[in-house]
């Protein structure tokens, strides 16, 4: 069954350090798309990166960065150089190929310290 | 340049009264969702469509109807509230393949 899963409810990073934001998932679809999402305190949704299955290589967006291990069965986000407004709740999300369902984890909460 | 449109932004219902919440997107989007967030909670898939005439349940479908009649609307239909039922209400569309982008989502408030 398709399955996504956070385990840190809570994470705490200086500012201009790096953060890894953990991610493991199952699915016995080969095909299919692995998201991270930042929710900041106003509420919005906003899409952050995008890693598909059959992706070669990281995916990369400016200051995030997604660490795709396929065996593991894990997409943790890599945000460098933590900013004060990185500030946010943090979430992993899936996609399968067939279906085209899209759930979403339980959530990170990051918190940038000056 | 509107993405995805939710109506209302906030809505009180009483206790056994319907609505209906509104999603339109004009980015010819195939795949549209509905998700529920409770206060401090992930997103929860209520209902998702792959295409006009199209929808399937999600996590928690239950007390809610959703039709896609066309590619841009994807309404939900909440009978019967219950206070169960408060929540932030999030609609989302996307393509097959990459990121969904979401609305700005419906507080609703069931008393």
């Amino acid at each position: 069954a398709q399955k996504i899963t956070q385990t840190q409810p809570g994470m705490f990073v200086q500012e201009k350090e790096a953060v890894t934001l953990d991610c493991t998932y199952d699915t016995s679809d080969p095909s299919y798309g692995l998201f991270w999402y930042k929710q900041p305190s106003s509420g919005e949704m906003i899409f952050l990166i995008y890693q598909g299955s059959y992706d070669q290589q990281n995916a990369t967006e400016g200051r995030y960065s997604l660490n795709f291990q396929k065996a593991r069965k894990s997409a943790n986000l890599v945000i460098s150089a933590s900013q004060l407004g990185d500030s946010a709740m943090y979430f992993c999300a899936m996609r399968e190929g067939r279906g085209g369902k899209l759930i979403f984890g339980q959530g990170t909460e990051l918190s940038v310290k000056p | 340049n509107a993405g995805v449109t939710q109506t209302p932004k906030f809505r009180i219902l009483k206790i056994g009264q319907s609505m209906t919440l509104q999603c339109a997107q004009d980015m010819n989007h195939n795949y549209m969702y509905w998700y529920r967030q409770d206060p401090g909670m992930g997103l929860k898939l209520i209902y998702y469509s792959v295409g006009a005439g199209i929808t399937d349940k999600g996590e928690v479908p239950n007390g809610y109807n959703v039709s896609r009649s066309t590619t841009e609307d994807f309404p939900l239909r909440l009978e019967l509230a219950a206070p169960s039922q408060t929540s932030v209400y999030f609609c989302a569309s996307s393509y097959p393949s990459g990121g969904a982008f979401f609305g700005q989502g419906t507080r609703l408030t069931v008393v």
